[in-house]
């Protein structure tokens, strides 16, 4: 029982680059989550998906986009990166939206240069 | 939308010191109130959480109080110890809404 595993756990990528951070769950959860994480910012939403079919903007969704692949599998895709997205990004999930605790994977830290 | 502020955002104490983080919120409407401690390097995991039918909750040396009058709520370590060292976030949320909103987290450093 793996919980929350996304990859990659490191990345450097060049301005305009594009990439894809991916996040499986193996804990049959409804709900899925992308943070990032800056210092002295807390964690942000970037996007959500309450249930499977479901996608909705979080706090900072601006340059991002995210697939909910399946009930598993949800990915958040960086189309043309630029420095200001250099952060960790926590993908979570939960049973359901807003019920209880938040599981988060280990974090991806991601620097553009 | 929900706004929630957490204070101080560094806290050093002497080990066997107690410490308290602080947090408002701003929505009258959110009645779920959990606390997530985030060591070093490591993913945030939830340490305790409370509902708004309830006013304080224990789980041994950690405490978290609630005021819905004030719309505050409070985080307690007694007994610090030195692996209490780590950033803590508090949360607010509605069961009607989908999502939590976070504090900025207040780094704890609890020196031997």
């Amino acid at each position: 029982n793996a919980g929350v595993t996304q990859t990659p756990k490191f990345q450097v990528l060049k301005t305009g680059q594009s990439m894809t951070l991916q996040c499986a769950q193996d804990m049959n959860h409804n709900s899925m989550y992308w943070y990032r994480q800056d210092p002295g910012m807390g964690l942000r939403l970037i996007y959500y998906s309450a249930s499977e079919g479901t996608t909705d903007k979080g706090e900072v969704p601006n340059g991002y986009n995210v697939s909910r692949l399946n009930k598993r599998e949800f990915s958040l895709r960086l189309e043309s990166a630029a420095p200001s997205q250099t952060s960790v990004y926590f993908c979570a999930s939960n049973i359901r939206s807003n019920t209880g605790e938040l599981f988060f994977g280990e974090g991806s830290r991601l620097t553009v240069l | 939308g929900e706004n929630v502020e957490q204070h101080p955002s560094t806290l050093s104490v002497q080990e066997g010191d107690s410490a308290v983080i602080k947090c408002t919120y701003s929505d009258s409407a959110s009645n779920y109130f959990p606390w997530y401690k985030q060591e070093l390097g490591k993913r945030p995991q939830l340490i305790i959480d409370i509902r708004s039918n309830v006013g304080e909750k224990k789980d041994q040396r950690i405490a978290v109080t609630l005021n819905k009058t004030a719309k505050h709520f409070s985080l307690h370590i007694t007994e610090t110890q030195p692996e209490d060292s780590a950033v803590y976030f508090c949360a607010a949320g509605d069961s009607g809404y989908s999502t939590l909103t976070f504090g900025k987290g207040t780094m704890l450093l609890v020196s031997p």
